[in-house]
């Protein structure tokens, strides 16, 4: 298992256009997590599913942002109408959660810059 | 919701000392995780510590429950260890992980 990865790594994008990232969790991994990251700040908490539900949505959501994971396998999170202040590093995590441990793994993230 | 609260922001060692970084948590937290962010932006993860202590080669983390804290030691350290340490909090009775600012550690050679 090569742990959680995530495509694209980078994206550039004018203001305005819609993206989509995606993320495969590492297998067998119920759970998965996105987050943004801002230069000197910690991860946001931005949404969570188990399988392919879809449990916990942020209120930094907004109506621009949706994510689904169809199946529980990977998933996708895609924003629309971009504005500039959504540049930043969007990361993915997975986890299996057991009696003694839901350690989330992180992806290596894909950096968005919104020109 | 729960603030998650990391101290000290910044430190600045010589290689070989030792170090104690903490975290704070304003509530009730199901689980309690410590990361490590390095300079490429991996963030890993280092211990799943809901309570207890727990050891890892020169690492070793401590979550006393009933006081919302938890700590993160780091021994002999090495220049390698100079990244951001980030705690994570998952809320009680929900599924909202909450990260802290971070310390960011600078381990000089």
């Amino acid at each position: 298992d090569t742990g959680v990865s995530q495509d694209p790594r980078h994206k550039i994008t004018k203001r305005g256009q819609n993206v989509t990232f995606r993320c495969d969790p590492i297998s067998e991994h119920n759970r998965l997590y996105w987050y943004r990251q801002t230069l000197g700040q910690g991860p946001e908490f931005l949404t969570y599913f188990q399988n392919e539900a879809q449990l916990e949505k942020s209120r930094l959501l907004s109506d621009r942002f949706s994510a689904e994971r169809p199946k529980g396998s990977f998933s996708t999170l895609e924003i629309q109408r971009t504005e500039q202040g959504d540049s930043a590093m969007y990361l993915c995590a997975s986890s299996y959660t057991s009696g003694y441990t839901d350690t989330q793994y992180f992806g290596p993230g894909t950096r968005l810059t919104v020109l | 919701g729960i603030q998650v609260e990391q101290s000290p922001p910044d430190l600045i060692l010589q290689e070989g000392a030792n170090s104690t970084l903490r975290c704070n948590f304003s509530d009730s937290v199901n689980n309690l995780q410590w990361f490590h962010q390095n300079p490429w932006g991996q963030l890993i993860n280092l211990f799943y510590i809901p309570s207890g202590t727990k050891q890892n080669g020169r690492l070793s983390a401590t979550t006393v429950a009933t006081e919302r804290y938890s700590l993160l030691y780091i021994s002999s350290s090495q220049t390698t260890d100079s990244g951001v340490y980030f705690c994570a909090a998952l809320e009680a009775g929900g599924f909202k992980t909450i990260f802290g600012a971070g310390t960011r550690l600078f381990v000089k050679a």
